[in-house]
């Protein structure tokens, strides 16, 4: 079964400084993989997602993320974090198919940003 | 063009009723999926629906059930609620294809007391 870990519960980063999310996922073939970010009250919104061979995936509002198949990760990076980032990032998986997709979320990472 | 519109956004039930939540896709979508996400965690998958028909189900029991309407719109059911069924319940709506987005709306705060 697919699965997703996102290691640290709570990132804090100044503003101005390098954000790092970590996604790791278990998947027994190249899956395609998403990362999505939560405001408070609000449903999600898709940062970034990865279906392709294109390793280094841009995303919107600065963020990208590199898909590492030996390393089984996602990682997701701003080289600039803006107090407007402050949020839930949620990394998710999903088979390659034709129709049907089921996200497999993880359990999320709260990004604290401090001026 | 449209998002994805989700009613009511807060709603209080007693435990063993039943409720209905709504869900209008997205302008051009024929797919829709139901997510619950608990407090402090992340959306677990319920059903998908396309062309009006569930094909696709995570790890929910019956008393979970779905429509999908002609005009792609959806609900969601649950009977005999039960206080772990207190979540954030998410609607996703998005074209044909398994590496298309899906659009969520902003989901319905359920709290069964």
């Amino acid at each position: 079964a697919q699965s997703v870990t996102q290691l640290g519960s709570h990132v804090s980063v100044s503003e101005g400084a390098l954000v790092l999310l970590r996604c790791n996922y278990s998947s027994s073939v190249p899956p395609y993989l998403f990362w999505y970010v939560q405001y408070p009250n609000q449903g999600l919104q898709l940062l970034l997602k990865y279906t392709s061979a294109a390793t280094l995936v841009k995303g919107i509002n600065g963020f990208e993320a590199e898909f590492k198949k030996s390393e089984t990760s996602f990682h997701l990076t701003k080289p600039s974090a803006h107090m407007s980032d402050a949020a839930e990032y949620f990394c998710a998986v999903s088979d390659r198919g034709t129709g049907f997709q089921k996200l497999v979320f993880g359990t999320g990472t709260r990004l604290l940003v401090s001026p | 063009e449209t998002g994805v519109t989700q009613s009511p956004t807060h709603l209080i039930k007693t435990r063993g009723q039943q409720v209905t939540l709504r869900c209008s896709s997205q302008s051009g979508h024929n797919t829709v999926s139901w997510y619950q996400q608990a407090l402090g965690q992340g959306p677990q998958f319920i059903f998908q629906y396309y062309r009006e028909e569930e094909n696709g189900r995570g790890n929910f029991p019956p008393r979970f059930s779905g429509l999908q309407f002609p005009n792609y719109s959806s609900e969601l059911n649950v009977n005999a609620l039960e206080l772990d069924d207190s979540a954030l319940y998410l609607c996703a709506s998005r074209s044909t294809g398994g590496d298309t987005e899906a659009f969520f709306g902003q989901g319905t705060r359920l709290t069964v007391v």
